[in-house]
């Protein structure tokens, strides 16, 4: 099946610095990346969506200039969270879209996360 | 995109069958009912999905009434492993995956 990894798995950095997420896809191309953020006992929030060689699009509320999200290739898109304080610690995941399939829609499947915590 | 309303919070006992009810009124005609788990900790994975009637595989069975307004995730024999959020989406909305709140399942020895 389809994987998707994270790294790190874990993070913690001090408040005011800057850190980077990476979501590949393993073993298919994704035009399209997802990134989530969960807070605890709650559910997945979407942050943007990120399609590869363009900008990504970002979900109502979520700051751009401080979530940056970059899809380079078709395997790779990283989340970098800048200037993070403490209200930014979360677990943030990301899916990916392959571009085959029946119902290419649904054909969607999810990293592990990265717990980022920061101090 | 199809709202969904499923119940925050389930109790089972180890090897009793479980079931979870989700209602979508407004599913779209062309949307798929699709059910995701997730352990804490973790990202979420799919489980199974369906359009109509009943669905199974090796982790569980779907059943999808003829009117499509709900949909019902069965998990036969329960484990403690089972515990989980299970979360039941009825379509993307513009061409992205939503997640509401889920039913989180405890599975009590």
């Amino acid at each position: 099946g389809a994987v998707v990894s994270q790294h790190p798995s874990w993070v913690i950095c001090k408040s005011g610095t800057s850190v980077k997420i990476e979501c590949r896809s393993l073993d298919f191309q994704a035009t399209t990346m997802f990134w989530y953020r969960q807070f605890p006992k709650q559910s997945l929030m979407l942050m943007a969506t990120s399609n590869e060689g363009s900008k990504a699009t970002y979900e109502q509320g979520v700051e751009k200039d401080k979530f940056l999200i970059n899809h380079a290739s078709l395997t790779l898109s990283t989340l970098t969270v800048t200037s993070a304080h403490p209200e930014d610690s979360s677990f943030y995941i990301c899916s990916a879209r392959g571009t085959g399939g029946v119902n290419p829609l649904y054909e969607q499947y999810f990293g592990p996360g990265t717990r980022l915590t920061v101090t | 995109l199809a709202k969904t309303t499923q119940p925050i919070s389930m109790d089972s006992y180890e090897g009793q069958e479980v079931n979870i009810t989700c209602s979508h009124n407004n599913i779209a005609t062309n949307d798929y009912i699709t059910w995701y788990q997730q352990f804490p900790s973790q990202g979420p994975r799919f489980i199974i999905q369906g359009y109509k009637t009943k669905v199974t595989n090796e982790v569980a069975s779907l059943f999808i009434p003829a009117d499509r307004k709900s949909s019902t995730l069965s998990l036969p024999r329960v484990s403690l492993s089972d515990t989980a959020v299970y979360y039941c989406l009825g379509g993307p909305r513009d061409d992205k995956i939503i997640f509401g709140k889920g039913t989180r399942l405890h599975i009590l020895p």
